[in-house]
């Protein structure tokens, strides 16, 4: 079964980081896009950050400088590291495999940003 | 960056009812539209990509038309597990984006 499991959300502060994962399962991870995407009730849903399909890194305006994903293709496992966090980042976090469109998608890891 | 309007933001129908969702986009996107449907508590399901190509799996019901900056999502008899949230996303152009949601509720 083809399958996206999120982890590592939390309750952080401020100015702090946090470092998500994603551990895929029925498929090789290397062969796919991954992305991240986010939903919160003030922002609704909202494209983080992922591969193209080139290999080229896309990232949101708002996170530039302080988000970076990477991927460990011996574990099958895709990252996201936040740093510099705000109150604006609480949200659900998903990862989300893109076969040209976002196709498979994890349950979500939810991140609290607040002091 | 392309920002995706849906319409109604909210609508309360019946089963059975014929049910219709209107996205516009910023400017043209050609066909790189989705539709997903997302339950409370859950992640977004896709429904429909390329604008009009159904997902494996999904009902016969669901259809979706249009290209360039206005799409439609269509349920042609609602049924009770159709009650969700209704997205709309493009993929032409990085920052992908969603539209705002459409909530269907029971009437």
């Amino acid at each position: 079964e083809v399958q996206l499991v999120e982890s590592g959300g939390g309750l952080v502060q401020p100015g702090g980081s946090l470092r998500l994962s994603c551990a895929a399962s029925g498929f090789t991870l290397s062969n796919y896009a991954m992305h991240w995407v986010r939903q919160s009730t003030r922002r609704g849903l909202e494209w983080v950050s992922g591969f193209h399909s080139s290999g080229d890194i896309y990232v949101l305006d708002s996170v530039k400088g302080r988000f970076t994903i990477s991927r460990e293709n011996a574990q099958n496992s895709f990252f996201l590291q936040m740093n510099s966090l705000r109150d604006e980042d609480t949200a659900v976090y998903y990862c989300v495999r893109r076969r040209n469109y976002l196709d498979v998608w994890g349950k979500g890891t939810t991140v609290t940003v607040a002091s | 960056d392309i920002q995706l309007t849906q319409s109604p933001s909210f609508l309360s129908a019946s089963v059975g009812d014929r049910v219709t969702i209107t996205c516009r986009a910023s400017r043209g996107i050609n066909s790189y539209l989705a539709w997903y449907q997302q339950e409370p508590g859950k992640a977004p399901k896709l429904l429909i990509y390329a604008a009009s190509t159904l997902q494996g799996g999904v009902p016969s019901r669901f259809s979706g038309s249009g290209s360039g900056t206005e799409f439609t999502l269509t349920i042609s008899s609602l049924q009770p597990e159709d009650f969700a949230t209704y997205y709309c996303q493009q993929v032409n152009f990085y920052p992908l984006t969603f539209g705002g949601g459409t909530k269907v509720e029971i009437k």
